[in-house]
């Protein structure tokens, strides 16, 4: 149980494209998920948390109209890294959490490399 | 700010050994720690969590240690196999909110 998907795996594309990272909790209904980010060998570090059916709350630092964050179901979190650049090439992970529960399951992660 | 932090950035052990890895924490007010392993291009892996009313959990390998007085916390792993390479994080949470706060990791290196 608590298996978290994420997809694409891995990306590449071009400076000045947008690309959509989806979120899917497969076998629990997740209120709450969280999207981090992580540089090598460095520690995650949260960008935002997002509750279904309402906005993400971004943590200090993190550009909302960069990083459009969108939960439109209890199972589905996208990440939309709009206009990417070089700078924003990271693995991006996301996690979710059952509501009332302090566990977070992390998916997979996401490399996203910007050229 | 207050942080979680890792004393030993590399642990390098033999196969068979058992393993500990030791994590700082300064937020009084966090109530609840888990620790993940994460393996080379993978994302965090559930190991073992515990909440600030216990000072002991164990589970199958593995044993989390919590000793709030000195606000420590460390993660025991019996007969280490090279299949539990990977890096280690512990992560706090703070009462009242949902978000993890990560420390920078345990690199766990597992020769045979």
């Amino acid at each position: 149980g608590a298996v978290v998907s994420q997809h694409p795996s891995r990306v590449i594309c071009k400076s000045g494209t947008s690309v959509k990272i989806e979120c899917r909790s497969l076998d629990f209904q997740a209120t709450t998920m969280f999207w981090y980010r992580q540089f090598p060998k460095q520690s995650l570090m949260l960008m935002a948390t997002s509750n279904e059916g309402s906005k993400a709350t971004y943590e200090q630092g993190v550009e909302k109209d960069k990083f459009l964050i969108n939960h439109a179901s209890l199972t589905l979190s996208t990440l939309t890294v709009t206009s990417a650049h070089p700078e924003d090439s990271s693995f991006y992970i996301c996690s979710a959490r059952v509501g009332g529960k302090d566990t977070q399951y992390f998916g997979p992660g996401t490399r996203l490399t910007v050229l | 700010g207050e942080s979680v932090g890792l004393h030993l950035p590399t642990l390098s052990v033999q196969e068979g050994d058992n393993s500990i890895i030791n994590c700082a924490y300064s937020n009084s007010a966090s109530d609840y720690f888990i620790w993940y392993k994460q393996e080379s291009g993978k994302g965090p892996q559930f190991i073992i969590d515990i909440r600030s009313n216990m000072d002991k959990r164990q589970g199958q390998r593995v044993t989390v240690l919590l000793n709030k007085t000195v606000k420590h916390l460390s993660l025991q792993i019996a007969a280490t196999q090279p299949g539990d390479s990977a890096v280690y994080f512990c992560a706090e949470k703070n009462s009242g909110y949902s978000t993890l706060t990560f420390g920078k990791g345990t690199m766990l290196l597992v020769s045979p």
